[in-house]
């Protein structure tokens, strides 16, 4: 099992332009989630999808689109890349709704020029 | 706003000494999770804690949870370099959602 896989591993985009960040995970989670980490700062919740079919807005979804594909892929969009969103962003899943753990993938470290 | 503050910040030590890090908070949570993060890698789930006063050991990590549930801290004994790592608390309390601090990156040098 892989896990949680995110796609691409870099990225560097200039001020305006658009991208996706794609994750997949192999657990049969139901839930996932998209964070973005910035020194001093934590992990900061961007969206989650609750199950397949349903997402919802974390702390700092301003700038950010997704979309749950299906159970296993959870994607997060940026329309119009701005330097305020330099960050590492991380995809997480875990099995349903409560503390359960999650499961983090290896991040995709994001530069906006 | 930072819901749960943890300090200190950073932490460097020799192999063999203690070291405590600690995350507190105004609020109540009905559990706690610490984490540990590698440079390049996404945070991995040490513990959970639930219940108020509740202690947990892990081999030479011990967590425990306060009285209240606002805080929780975390004792390494006999310090490791692969004790290396961003140490990450993280407090649930509506569905599913966690709510992280910054971190505290601790350094054991051999």
């Amino acid at each position: 099992n892989a896990g949680v896989t995110q796609t691409p591993k870099f990225q560097v985009l200039k001020t305006g332009q658009s991208m996706t960040l794609q994750c997949a995970q192999d657990m049969n989670h139901n839930s996932m989630y998209w964070y973005r980490q910035d020194p001093g700062m934590g992990l900061r919740l961007i969206y989650y999808s609750a199950s397949e079919g349903t997402t919802d807005k974390g702390e700092v979804p301003n700038g950010y689109n997704v979309s749950r594909l299906n159970k296993r892929e959870f994607s997060l969009r940026l329309e119009s890349a701005a330097p305020s969103q330099t960050s590492v962003y991380f995809c997480a899943s875990s099995v349903g709704q409560g503390a359960y753990e999650q499961y983090f993938g290896p991040g995709t470290r994001l530069t906006v020029t | 706003t930072q819901l749960l503050e943890q300090s200190p910040q950073f932490l460097s030590i020799q192999e063999g000494e203690n070291l405590t890090v600690y995350c507190n908070s105004s609020s109540v949570f009905s559990s706690l999770q610490w984490y540990r993060q590698e440079p390049g890698e996404g945070p991995v789930l040490l513990v959970t804690v639930v219940t108020g006063g509740e202690v947990k050991k892990l081999k030479r990590l011990t967590f425990q949870f306060g009285d209240a549930r606002k805080d929780s801290s975390l004792h390494i004994t006999a310090a490791q370099p692969g004790d290396t790592g961003l140490y990450l608390c993280a407090g649930a309390r509506s569905w599913g959602k966690l709510q992280f601090g910054a971190g505290t990156q601790v350094v054991v040098t051999p």
